[in-house]
């Protein structure tokens, strides 16, 4: 297993149009985070899922956002009707439920709307 | 809501010197963690301390936590151009939550 990956790598879309993002974790990792980062500011919590329960969504999940780890493995992140707001990387982590352990990260997805 | 903060936001240092990062933050916890981002990607987990720790060492890295200060401190020894990234402090509840990180940047 070679890490958390995440696809695509970049993503540019037109405002208004809908864009997913899939994470596959470690495999024997059962808690799967979503984090957003911004230029120079910390990684932002979205949402997390213990295996394939969604355990917590951020306040900063809005409606249009959708998180969804269907069979407790891979994860999908969508965002509908994007607004130039919702430009940032998309960070996945994965970890152990027990711990404590660090989290190892994605290389994260960069969207950019325009 | 970030619960750690980082101090400073930005560090620039000689390589070969020592660099100090502190962290603060509001509520009890039960581990703080520390990680590293190279400019533009993920982020790399360097070491982990629980509340009932002190200080903690991984290679030339060298963490301390103050539980009654709410704080704690990375210390990278003999810096290297490679050391060049932002750092981040995180303290756990069930997730970690971020500071704003502190920019490291070694001069050669």
């Amino acid at each position: 297993d070679t890490g958390v990956s995440q696809d695509p790598r970049h993503k540019i879309t037109k405002r208004g149009q809908n864009v997913t993002f899939r994470c596959d974790p470690i495999s024997e990792h059962n808690r799967l985070y979503w984090y957003r980062q911004t230029l120079g500011q910390g990684p932002e919590f979205l949402t997390y899922f213990q295996n394939e329960a969604q355990l917590e969504k951020s306040r900063l999940l809005s409606d249009r956002f959708s998180a969804e780890r269907p069979k407790g493995s891979f994860s999908t992140l969508e965002i509908q009707r994007t607004e130039q707001g919702d430009s940032a990387m998309y960070l996945c982590a994965s970890s152990l439920e027990t711990g404590p352990y660090g989290y190892t990260f994605g290389s994260g997805t960069r969207l950019t709307v325009v | 809501s970030q619960q750690g903060e980082e101090d400073p936001q930005a560090l620039s240092i000689q390589e070969g010197e020592n660099a100090t990062m502190n962290c603060s933050y509001k509520t009890s916890i039960n581990n703080l963690q520390w990680y590293r981002q190279n400019s533009g990607r993920g982020l790399v987990h360097l070491i982990l301390i629980r509340s009932n720790e002190r200080e903690k060492h991984s290679g030339r890295l060298r963490v301390t936590l103050d539980t009654s200060k709410k704080s704690s401190s990375l210390l990278i020894t003999a810096s290297r151009a490679a050391d060049t990234a932002s750092y981040f402090c995180a303290t756990d509840d069930d997730k970690i939550i971020f500071g704003k990180g502190t920019r490291l940047h070694i001069l050669p």
